[in-house]
């Protein structure tokens, strides 16, 4: 069984700070993808960052980066230079490269960015 | 592309009722994937359906739901004689391949009174 656990239920900053979001999973495969998700609030899914377990390199996408801790069994998201549209809630997602490809969400981190 | 579209958008349904939930995948993507959300957590698989076949129903409740994905047409979620238990928000996603990762729609908020 896989499990996702994000243990921040709410953080809140200032705009333009920097924030990072934490994210630790359990899988028994060998090979998988991570994602962060990012819902505000008119509740569509939208996707962040991808990560493929078997790179090294932290992937990134504009503001938005990775540190990957594949020992650690850690994936956390860092947000630069935050913006007040970056407000919603963050999921972190687990699955397997192999088979259905069901994604395994954490309970996710509800992000405020204050002006 | 108009995206993965699901409607309604909010539906309400007394208790004892049917609510069908549909979802329209994007143009040339075969592969659809249905998730749940109760309120304050976060999405939970229920099935995953290629064209005309249910490929892991694992986490579908045994009674009372049913999906499909026809040939033509949308993928269908069916939630019989529904309880308060089922409000909740159900996602779909679709992808091209399972190598591909996935789209989601913008959900349906299921409301039983």
């Amino acid at each position: 069984a896989q499990t996702v656990t994000q243990s921040q239920p709410e953080m809140s900053v200032q705009e333009a700070e920097t924030v990072t979001l934490s994210c630790t999973y359990d899988t028994s495969e060998n090979n998988y993808y991570l994602f962060w998700y990012k819902q505000p609030p008119s509740r569509q899914m939208i996707l962040v960052i991808r990560q493929e377990a078997y790179k090294q390199q932290n992937a990134t996408e504009n503001r938005f980066s990775v540190n990957f801790q594949k020992a650690a069994k850690s994936f956390s998201l860092k947000i630069s230079d935050s913006q007040l549209g970056d407000t919603a809630m963050y999921f972190c997602a687990l699955t397997p490269t192999q088979g259905a490809q069901k994604l395994v969400f954490g309970q996710g981190t509800r992000l405020t960015i204050n002006p | 592309n108009a995206g993965v579209m699901q409607n309604p958008r909010h539906l309400v349904r007394r208790r004892g009722q049917e609510a069908r939930l549909r979802c329209s995948p994007m143009k040339g993507h075969s592969h659809v994937y249905w998730y749940r959300q109760l309120p304050e957590e976060g999405l939970k698989f229920m099935v995953y359906l290629q064209k005309e076949n249910i490929i892991d129903e694992s986490g579908m409740p045994k009674e009372r739901f049913s999906a499909e994905f026809p040939k033509e047409g949308p993928s269908i979620l069916r939630i019989q004689q529904v309880v308060r238990g089922d409000s909740a928000a159900y996602f779909c996603a679709s992808s091209p391949s399972l190598d591909y990762g996935y789209t989601f729609g913008s959900g349906t908020r299921l409301t039983v009174v």
